[in-house]
């Protein structure tokens, strides 16, 4: 089974400034991770794909890049609806695995 | 607009049997590969299943493997989940998934979620 690593557990930061959340997997992956945002009470909601393709109306300030097994997820300058649950997932083989989460609060 | 709604969770004793429905619209749900994840209360997300457009693939999770069951019906739009010997630790909100995004089984969109408590 792939274990799916993230880095911080939870991460402070002020609306406007970066956030990079990180991912690593236990084994090389190629490109095939994605990237979920979960705010409280809500169902997941996919970002990233292919390690670097954005999902449908996911705005340009959400990144994705890496390969094999270290990903990063990039914030360019968090807005107050960013603050949330990030989480890494992989698709390489099965069983699909997920990270951990990062939190992302409000400094 | 693409729509996933659960239904069918409840309170039930351990060793119990449940099943889920998710009921799709918006999409042509015979051209998509379906899945069941789930999250524990306050806990991160977990993988449980996955069915092929067809139904004729189907994967699980080793926690579920010989107590779950996966099954769609296309002529209804419906994804099932059938859950037996049921386990405190199967406590969780249920979600169905699609696996859409091009080239990527992974889920582009997501049901609101069922409860499922197992508890005695």
């Amino acid at each position: 089974e792939m274990f799916m690593t993230q880095s911080p557990a939870t991460l402070s930061a002020s609306p406007g400034e970066r956030a990079t959340l990180s991912c690593r997997a236990s084994q090389r992956i190629s490109s095939k991770l994605a990237w979920f945002q979960q705010k409280p009470g809500q169902a997941p909601r996919l970002l990233i794909y292919g390690a670097s393709t954005r999902a449908t109306d996911v705005p340009a300030r959400f990144s994705g890049s890496g390969s094999g097994t270290e990903f990063t997820l990039t914030i360019s300058s968090l807005q107050s609806e960013d603050f949330a649950v990030y989480y890494c997932q992989h698709y390489n083989n099965w069983p699909l695995t997920f990270g951990g989460g990062t939190k992302v609060e409000i400094k | 607009e693409v729509q996933l709604m659960e239904s069918g969770g409840g309170l039930v004793q351990p060793g119990g049997s449940l099943r889920l429905s998710c009921a799709a619209s918006g999409f042509t749900f015979n051209n998509f590969g379906m899945n069941w994840v789930r999250q524990a209360p306050g806990k991160g997300l977990e993988w449980v299943s996955y069915i092929t457009e067809s139904g004729t693939g189907i994967y699980y999770a080793d926690s579920v493997k010989g107590r779950f069951s996966i099954s769609r019906d296309n002529g209804k739009n419906s994804l099932y989940l059938q859950m037996n010997s049921l386990r405190a630790e199967d406590t969780a909100v249920y979600y169905c998934a699609r696996d859409g995004a091009p080239g990527a089984t992974t889920f582009d969109y997501w049901g609101q979620g069922t409860l499922v408590t197992v508890s005695s």
